[in-house]
């Protein structure tokens, strides 16, 4: 157990729509970054935050966004959802900036139908 | 562009046999490399390699990298039925973090 937590581990939702998906970061990570993992494309960098502000920015559509909150939990907002949308959505985090080890939630299972 | 690239794609080995993953990558600004084992959940922590030659061991698995060349290898020696998962490796360039898509391994009883 990595000490990351994610919910739901299941969501299953209708294209259009709009999800919101959860992360606590391991006690004492300042960290939290999101990918999305899908069949064709592997592991993809969505964004990162290091204490409440976005620190880096990857392959993220304008349609999603993400935010860290004081308690250092973060929500990652999947808008106008379409069929390509549908991956495993995992969340990890670090206690520094930038570097070392990630530790892994248990990801959460998008099906957009 | 930024890029790791894994290879082979996949493996299929008997138990007690010894395999060799690979790890290539071309980033613009390298911190560290990192590789991942991943079973039908989160990937899991293996190995953080920073420095040229200098070999990583834990157990039945070492790893090494090249800085000069740009890769690294994953070596499992004496497979078991356990260490059948996709392997991850994956780049640190301070910014982000790029993962190659993988190696699905299958260990054979």
């Amino acid at each position: 157990d990595s000490g990351v937590t994610q919910t739901p581990k299941h969501l299953i939702t209708a294209t259009g729509q709009r999800v919101t998906l959860r992360c606590s970061p391991r006690s004492g990570d300042l960290s939290v970054y999101w990918y999305q993992q899908s069949l064709d494309q592997g592991l993809q960098f969505l964004i990162q935050y290091y204490n409440g502000e976005e620190r880096a920015k990857g392959n993220i559509l304008e349609r999603f966004s993400a935010q860290q909150f004081p308690d250092l939990h973060s929500e990652l907002n999947l808008s106008s959802l379409e069929l390509g949308d549908s991956a495993l959505y995992f969340c990890a985090s670090t206690k520094g900036a930038s570097g070392g080890p990630q530790d892994f939630g248990p990801g959460t299972r998008l099906t957009v139908l | 562009e930024d890029k790791v690239v894994q290879s082979p794609l996949s493996l299929v080995v008997h138990e007690g046999d010894t395999v060799t993953l690979n790890c290539s990558y071309e980033v613009t600004n390298f911190r560290s490399l990192l590789w991942y084992k991943q079973e039908k959940k989160a990937p899991t922590f293996l190995f953080m390699l920073t420095s040229s030659g200098i070999e990583k061991k834990s157990g039945r698995l070492s790893s090494i990298l090249d800085k000069k060349e740009l890769f690294s290898i994953l070596n499992i020696t004496a497979t078991q039925t356990g260490d059948s998962a996709v392997y991850l490796c994956a780049v640190d360039t301070g910014n982000q973090f790029y993962f190659g898509t993988g190696t699905s391994l299958t260990v054979i009883p």
